[in-house]
């Protein structure tokens, strides 16, 4: 069973550019959540879709944005990137059912984004 | 809001106990522990629900206080493969949305 796959692993932008990743979560799971990886914050939640709808949203600025595809892959866009922006951007999926509760994320490599 | 993660960080010899403690200020849904190895993606251990369920790994036991929001994640006996970086994820505002604490290093050494 092929894992959650992000795209591209690395990239090198400037500030003021934009950058859209790639990410296509593991077959038959409906949910894929974003999260923003830097050494002093840990885990910063970016936002999650389900069934192509953005269902729930973290406190980043609305230079952020998403949408997933009726595949469930789903892409995220930064645009007029800062230099705080620099950090490594996690893709994780779920099955997102019936379940009372979020399941098991299953955690993409990553997208590892460098601004200059 | 994330939750609060305590120790930030702990060192331990082969064998050693250790206690990785996560708190909310809200009411949670469901309590999730990870583990990331340096350069890896995290990878689930287990999930805490309300009413007691738990669902997850079977050498790393934790707990979930409801009443005081709170989770703790118990490492025995470890062993050189628990080293890593922990996180603890709460479900509180909406289903869906799984926030992080900052994380606790453990480094076993031998």
């Amino acid at each position: 069973k092929a894992g959650v796959t992000q795209t591209p692993r690395y990239l090198i932008k400037t500030r003021g550019q934009q950058v859209t990743l790639s990410c296509s979560p593991i077959s038959g799971h409906r949910s894929v959540s974003w999260y923003q990886q830097t050494p002093g914050q840990g885990l910063q939640f970016l936002f999650e879709y389900f069934s192509e709808t953005q269902r729930n949203k973290g406190n980043f600025p609305g230079r952020f944005s998403g949408r997933q595809f009726s595949n469930s892959r789903s892409e995220m866009n930064v645009s007029t990137l800062e230099l705080g922006d620099s950090a490594l951007y996690l893709c994780a999926s779920s099955l997102g059912t019936e379940l009372a509760y979020t399941g098991e994320l299953f955690f993409g490599e990553g997208s590892r984004l460098t601004v200059l | 809001q994330q939750p609060v993660q305590s120790p930030q960080a702990v060192i331990l010899r082969e064998g050693e106990d250790a206690v990785i403690n996560c708190s909310s200020s809200k009411a949670l849904y469901s309590v999730h522990w990870y583990r990331q190895k340096h350069g890896e993606a995290p990878v689930f251990l287990m999930i805490l629900l309300k009413g007691g369920e738990q669902k997850g790994h079977e050498k790393i036991s934790a707990s979930f206080n409801e009443k005081k929001q709170q989770s703790s994640l118990y490492l025995t006996a470890s062993q050189l493969s628990y080293s890593g970086t922990y996180f603890c994820g709460t479900e509180a505002d909406s289903w869906g949305k799984l926030q992080f604490g900052a994380g606790t290093q453990v480094v076993v050494t031998p």
